[in-house]
């Protein structure tokens, strides 16, 4: 059964880079078919996508916050981390990483989903 | 930049049809994804392109897409599937997910 792990600190100082990591277990990140991605949730809102790797290093970023991200892949170690820079209270929320499949030039949906680590960005 | 308009809030009694709708621009030339997320818990996908189900997802959950909305119904709604739901689509290859929509059994 495939399972993904988030890690990270569980808070940030405003301004700083946050750096959170996924760490897929139960099967291979470097299958070809499928793309690794990081979505957060503010505490009582909606979803929002940041990005998606392949682990060939391909990556698709949300227009809205490109500037200040970067995704990254470690197939050595199976993992792929998220890097956001310049953090503020707004970015506050529960971060998740998921997997999602790339078939005959078709996306699917996020099928399988880490549990969320919260990040609070405070002084 | 690519919006999906959710309304914020459904309600249905147990044994009915629950429609959720989701609008966009075009939507239906796109491919459209549904998750139900309850408290505390990750979103769990059960519809993907447009009105497929994952393995596990009961049958009672399906999808649809055309024009501009894309809707999840979930016929013979059960206390279970008090819920939020969002619906997610694909702009090219970047995500874009809907507000969501709180799903009421009572």
């Amino acid at each position: 059964q495939l399972q993904l792990q988030e890690s990270g600190p569980g808070l940030a100082t405003p301004s700083e880079t946050l750096s959170l990591s996924c760490t897929v277990s139960g099967g291979s990140i470097s299958s070809s078919s499928y793309y690794w991605g990081w979505i957060r949730q503010p505490p009582g809102k909606g979803l929002e996508w940041i990005g998606s790797i392949h682990y060939s290093g391909t990556t698709y970023y949300n227009p809205s916050l490109k500037s200040r991200i970067a995704i990254f892949v470690d197939t050595s170690k199976n993992r792929f981390s998220l890097r956001l820079s310049a953090v503020t209270a707004a970015d506050t929320a529960f971060y998740y990483c998921a997997r999602v499949a790339y078939i005959r030039s078709s996306w699917t949906g996020f099928d399988y989903w880490g549990q969320g680590t919260l990040v609070t960005v405070s002084p | 930049s690519y919006d999906l308009t959710q309304p914020p809030s459904v309600s249905v009694s147990p044994g009915q049809t629950a429609s959720i709708p989701c609008s966009g621009d075009k939507l239906g030339d796109k491919y459209a994804c549904w998750y139900q997320q309850k408290p505390g818990q990750s979103p769990v996908l059960v519809i993907y392109q447009d009105n497929k189900r994952p393995s596990g997802i009961p049958e009672r959950f399906s999808g649809s897409n055309s024009g501009n909305t894309a809707t999840l119904t979930i016929s013979g709604t059960q206390a279970m599937d008090e819920s939020d739901y969002y619906c997610q689509a694909w702009d090219s290859s970047t995500v874009v997910f809907g507000g969501g929509t709180k799903l009421t059994v009572l």
